[in-house]
């Protein structure tokens, strides 16, 4: 069964430093989805991606925070400049065409801001 | 706004009794909503989704607009549903299904 992939599983970064978070959606797929998981907290919706633009975004993807499709297949989030309260989980997820469509998700990438 | 409550951080049960997972919402729309699960070291997957009225792997869950509620039931609990539960209320707008997550239940089903 088709899968979304994220890179890398964990990623250790510099406050203040730039990251990328990737993913790679299910071929078939044309919604993608961010979402993050602060430790002992629950999942938050981050933001949604559509036909190349952002389809609706929460109050915490402010202006540090942007996705692109640069290749046709990989979803990346970029944080511009880390803070310390950036540390999370991320996770990726994607559907396949309306969204009524279920989301898969991707195993997430754990960052760590020092 | 859109909310999801999951009352119960943790809940133990013994193997062959029933399990209820409660979920309440709050939403000012027609909402859908679903049960995700997650296994230890596994990713999020989708349980069961109202629209579906589906069963699967024992459980169902109904949505009950009366009581804006949306709990989880399985009437014999087996080790293997030891895991992590989180309701999730669709906040759809446009075409996109943008996930609203309760903090989740953790499961623990003693032998």
């Amino acid at each position: 069964e088709p899968e979304v992939t994220q890179t890398p599983s964990h990623q250790v970064t510099q406050m203040g430093q730039e990251v990328i978070l990737r993913c790679v959606p299910i071929s078939n797929h044309l919604y993608f989805y961010w979402y993050r998981q602060i430790l002992g907290q629950k999942v938050e919706f981050l933001v949604s991606f559509y036909n190349n633009e952002i389809s609706e975004k929460s109050e915490i993807f402010d202006d540090q925070f942007s996705v692109e499709r640069p290749d046709g297949s990989n979803f990346t989030l970029k944080i511009r400049s880390t803070k310390l309260e950036d540390s999370a989980m991320y996770f990726c997820a994607s559907s396949r065409d309306r969204g009524d469509q279920p989301q898969h998700f991707g195993d997430g990438t754990r960052l760590s801001i020092l | 706004a859109q909310r999801v409550t999951q009352p119960e951080k943790l809940l133990s049960v013994f193997k062959g009794a029933p399990v209820e997972l409660k979920c309440n919402y709050s939403y000012s729309g027609s909402p859908e909503l679903f049960w995700y699960v997650q296994y230890s070291r596994q990713r999020l997957q989708l349980l069961l989704r109202h629209i579906s009225r589906e069963s699967i792997k024992g459980f169902t869950a109904d949505l009950n607009k009366g009581e804006t509620s949306f709990h989880l039931k399985k009437p014999f609990a087996q080790e293997e549903d030891s895991a992590m539960y989180y309701c999730a209320l669709s906040g759809r707008r446009g075409g996109a299904n943008n996930l609203f997550f309760g903090t989740g239940t953790r499961l623990t089903v003693i032998p």
